[in-house]
């Protein structure tokens, strides 16, 4: 049982836009930053959003990711094929003095 | 900055794990060095972190058996995991990033290496 809870899979279709939540407690999103790490499969993961709603460098605005609270999201717009993978959320724990994982939401592009 | 992991793919129950990894295409001097493990079909879990000055912080669940070190002449980081069950079986990554960073905060793991199945077994 992951400490951050996320949905075990969501669908779309192509061109479709589709969000997944990650919810946790006030030791971990609640007073901590999320990030978000897409994982395709047979490959290592890969930053996708940092602090709650950055973008790193090379990742399309289709991405998005926010914070309220106890929970996070990551919204995909402008579905692609190549967006079918695994996606992790993370956030340190204050509680657990670590970080913890989502327990990963897979993405199936219809 | 590209990071590489390494070491045995076999270990048998009860012996240690050790793995380590290399930095190239730039310094680790300022920065956190983190382990990431992947059991097979499962989610990820953070095994700890080194600053480079060699500070550490360890998962709880597996602090007792951790124990993690640096070397930046080498640009290398390590993981010794001792007695190893057949829990341990995973692939293991190393990654830039996990303590914290003032003002920015604790910060995210990227990159990624390409990580390492470790197979426990006899």
């Amino acid at each position: 049982q992951s400490v951050l809870t996320q949905p075990p899979s969501v669908s779309g279709t192509p061109g479709q836009r589709v969000t997944m939540s990650c919810s946790g407690s006030r030791s971990n999103i609640g007073d901590y930053t999320v990030n978000w790490y897409q994982q395709v499969p047979g490959t290592a993961p890969k930053l996708l959003i940092f602090t709650n709603n950055q973008r790193p460098s090379g990742v399309p605005d289709r991405f998005s990711g926010s914070k309220s609270g106890t929970s996070a999201s990551l919204a995909i717009s402008g579905l692609l094929s190549e967006d079918e993978a695994d996606y992790y959320c993370a956030a340190w724990d204050d509680g657990l003095n670590g970080w913890v994982f989502g327990g990963g939401t897979k993405l199936t592009v219809l | 900055v590209q990071l590489q992991e390494s070491g045995p793919g076999l270990v048998k129950p009860s012996k240690t794990l050790s793995l380590t990894c290399t930095v190239s295409g730039g310094s680790m001097n300022g920065d956190y060095w983190s382990w990431i493990r992947q059991p097979p079909g499962k989610g990820l879990e953070w095994i700890g972190y080194i600053y480079y000055n060699g500070g550490t912080s360890y998962s709880p669940s597996l602090q007792s058996r951790v124990t993690l070190s640096v070397d930046t002449s080498k640009n290398q980081f390590f993981l010794r995991l001792n007695s190893v069950t057949t829990a341990d079986t995973a692939i293991y990554y190393c990654a830039r990033g996990g303590g914290w960073l003032s003002p920015t905060g604790y910060i995210w793991f990227d990159p990624w290496g390409k990580g390492t199945l470790v197979t426990v077994s006899s």
